[in-house]
């Protein structure tokens, strides 16, 4: 078993719709990292989260520490969010990442 | 600013060859950096962590070796490739506080092994 779990695997939506991404941890953890990696494999740090919830724009990502489980929402989506989107966790010196979730946003 | 570079982006080489690639960081000091790996398919594996110049701790038993010569700059290195050591290498930065900084991911080099 994995100690990230991610869900959706593949995710496809329309222009607009309201996206949520969920990853499941079983360790405990110091801090939980959302990246966002791009078809051409750049990857860029969205937000790192230790408890409660951040906005940054049209993204919103929410971590419950007693449930060990993070939630990364887009709102009003847009075809250039179109990305694979990754959690991360961090214990000690150890990273955790899921195997992503691959988001496709359609006109 | 900071930055963070990469080189070379894109890579093939022969079983058995060596490998060398470097990932250098500006407007910062004292950096933690990270190696990661992206296998074709699979998630991202973290393979070095640095805290510091000459300081490199390995978290997968592999064919691969890094070595941090200077404060920004970190040496990804293979003696003799593997087929299973093709992928997508990234180059990452952060604080000192480790993981639970934010990081700031270079690049990648994409490397073939044939």
């Amino acid at each position: 078993k994995n100690e990230v779990e991610q869900s959706p695997q593949n995710l496809t939506a329309q222009e607009g719709e309201f996206i949520t991404i969920n990853c499941s941890y079983s360790v405990g953890i110091s801090a939980l990292h959302w990246l966002q990696q791009h078809p051409g494999g750049g990857i860029v740090s969205l937000f790192m989260l230790s408890s409660g919830k951040k906005k940054h724009g049209r993204l919103i990502a929410t971590i419950n520490i007693q449930e060990k489980h993070s939630s990364l929402h887009i709102t009003a989506s847009h075809p250039r969010d179109s990305a694979v989107y990754i959690c991360a966790v961090v214990t000690g010196n150890q990273f955790y990442f899921g195997t992503g979730t691959s988001l496709t946003v359609i006109p | 600013s900071q930055t963070i570079h990469q080189w070379p982006a894109t890579l093939v080489q022969p079983v058995g060859s060596p490998l060398s690639l470097e990932c250098t960081v500006e407007g910062t000091s004292n950096p933690n950096l990270y190696w990661y790996r992206q296998a074709a398919g699979r998630g991202l594996q973290l393979l070095f962590y640095s805290v510091g110049i000459g300081q490199i701790s390995s978290e997968v038993p592999q064919n691969l070796s890094a070595s941090r010569p200077q404060d920004r700059q970190f040496i990804l290195s293979s003696k003799k490739l593997l087929l299973s050591d093709s992928g997508f290498y990234l180059c990452a930065w952060s604080g000192p506080s480790g993981g639970a900084n934010e990081q700031f991911f270079g690049p990648g080099t994409r490397l073939t092994v044939l």
